[in-house]
C-alpha cells in the first residue's frame, strides 16, 4: 500500500531550537518525496524535493530508504517557520500525510 | 491573476443540495488536479485532467461527484445531493507539465471550504 505517515500532529519549540518533523512512507517502487508547507492564510506550496538535495529556508530532508523515512530538519527554528508541514509521496498523484503543525515560540 | 483561482472561497449548503466549485488554473497550464482535504487530514486526490481529458477519476468518492474541464482551462467540480461527510476544503492545483513530471511544479489554489449542514 502507498502511504505517508506523519506521527506528530503538533510540534512546539522555542526560537533557536533544532526542529525535526518526522515522515515515514510505504511504497513498493523507487520513492520520490516532497515537503509542502502552508503558512497561515496562505496556499499550500512546495518547500523542497528529495531529488534536489537542496536547502530551502534552512530546511533539509534526507531520504533514508532503509528506514523508509524523509524527516525534515532545521538546526535553528525561527518564528516565521510556524506553519503546517505536509510530507507527500509522488506517484502519478501526490499522496499526503496528515500534516504536522510547527509552532515556534519567541 | 498570476495564481490558481478558486471560487467561491466558502460555501454553505444544506444536506441534499447540489453545489458547483470553480477552478481557474494558471493560464496555459495543461494539467489540473482536484484534491479534497477533510479537517485534520492531508489533501486526498480526487481527479486529474490533461487539457479537457479527464484521465484519472479514481479518487472521486461516489457517483455524486462529477468534474469537468470542457475547454481545457476552467474546471468545475460538482457535488450532487451533498452529505455532511462532503464537508471539506476542495483544492485545485495546476501544472504546465504532464506526467510523469506533473508534480515537479504544481501550484495550488486557496481552496473552497464547503460546509454541509
Amino acid at each position: 500500500a502507498q502511504r505517508v505517515t506523519q506521527p506528530e500532529k503538533l510540534l512546539s519549540v522555542f526560537k533557536g531550537a533544532p526542529v525535526e518533523l518526522k515522515c515515514n512512507y510505504s511504497y513498493s517502487g523507487s520513492p520520490e518525496l516532497f515537503w509542502y508547507v502552508q503558512y497561515s492564510r496562505q496556499r499550500l506550496q512546495l518547500l523542497l524535493r528529495h531529488i534536489s538535495r537542496e536547502s530551502i529556508k534552512g530546511f533539509t530532508a534526507d531520504l533514508n530508504k532503509g528506514e523508509t523515512s524523509f524527516h525534515l530538519k532545521k538546526p535553528f527554528a525561527q518564528e516565521e517557520d510556524s506553519a503546517m508541514y505536509y510530507c507527500a509521496l509522488n506517484t502519478d498523484k501526490l499522496i499526503f500525510g496528515t500534516g504536522t503543525r510547527l509552532q515556534v515560540f519567541p | 491573476g498570476a495564481g490558481v483561482s478558486q471560487s467561491p472561497r466558502y460555501k454553505v449548503a444544506k444536506r441534499g443540495q447540489d453545489v458547483a466549485l470553480r477552478c481557474d488554473p494558471i493560464s496555459g497550464h495543461v494539467s489540473l488536479f482536484w484534491y479534497q482535504q477533510a479537517l485534520g487530514q492531508g489533501p486526498e486526490f480526487l481527479t486529474y485532467f490533461q487539457n479537457e481529458a479527464q484521465l484519472d477519476k479514481s479518487g472521486l468518492p461516489s457517483d455524486r461527484f462529477f468534474a469537468e474541464r470542457p475547454e481545457g482551462s476552467v474546471s468545475t467540480l460538482k457535488i450532487q445531493r451533498t452529505q455532511q461527510e462532503d464537508s471539506a476544503v476542495y483544492l485545485c492545483a495546476s501544472s504546465s507539465l504532464v506526467p510523469p513530471l506533473t508534480n515537479e511544479k504544481l501550484f495550488f489554489g486557496s481552496g473552497t471550504q464547503l460546509s454541509v449542514l
